[in-house]
């Protein structure tokens, strides 16, 4: 059963960092993109970033660009998400999901989400 | 960035009647179009792929069609599992976006 679960949310202060982690199981992790998809409670899905199975290519939201690192750890079947120079906006649940196959990059399994609070 | 432009807004209706859910891209997308479902408290769920592949275990009321600049989500009969939220969401082009979402309520 592919199971995905991300975690380090929290509260932070404007202008701080965090890491999100997304644990997954169930599947060949190497073979799979994995993306970062956001809401704000109450509102509708932003797409965040991207990578692929490898790590070697990734991808961002324009809204993010330069303040968020996507990365993966194959060993480790994890990803990450880096986030630096937090803002108020950034506050959201933070989703992965798993690409529905190793070339069809549509988002298939998620995970259940982390709060990400950002608030002095 | 693509725009996505989902109408309408809400929709209100019946079960057993019929709901059309559009999605309008800002240039062409070719069919690098998916449909989601997302119910409160839930993560999305990929219905459509491909603008009119259905995701394994989604049932055959819903359907897909559409390609370039516009695409249709077709609830051939709802059931009252299907009131929830719906979004679209384009790969054609990095970065990826969504649709602002189209709310279906109970009538």
């Amino acid at each position: 059963e592919v199971q995905l679960v991300e975690s380090g949310g929290g509260l932070l202060q404007p202008g701080g960092s965090l890491r999100l982690s997304c644990a997954a199981s169930g599947f060949t992790f190497s073979n799979y993109a994995i993306n970062w998809v956001r809401q704000v409670p109450g509102k509708g899905l932003e797409w965040v970033a991207a990578i692929s199975g490898s790590g070697y290519s990734t991808y961002y939201g324009d809204s993010v660009k330069g303040r968020i690192t996507i990365s993966r750890d194959n060993s480790k079947n994890i990803v990450y998400l880096q986030m630096n120079s937090l803002r108020a906006e950034d506050t959201a649940v933070y989703y992965c999901a798993k690409a529905l196959s190793s070339v069809q990059w549509w988002w298939h399994h998620w995970g259940q989400g982390t709060p990400v609070t950002v608030s002095s | 960035e693509i725009v996505l432009t989902q109408s309408p807004d809400t929709l209100s209706l019946s079960p057993g009647e019929r709901a059309t859910l559009s999605c309008r891209a800002s240039q062409s997308v070719d069919s690098y179009l998916g449909w989601y479902q997302q119910k409160p408290g839930q993560a999305p769920r990929l219905l459509i792929y491909d603008a009119s592949n259905r995701a394994t275990g989604i049932p055959a009321r819903f359907s897909g069609s559409g390609s370039g600049t516009d695409f249709t989500l077709t609830i051939s009969s709802l059931e009252p599992e299907d009131f929830a939220v719906y979004y679209c969401q384009q790969r054609s082009n990095w970065p990826m976006t969504f649709g602002q979402g189209t709310r279906l309520d109970i009538k």
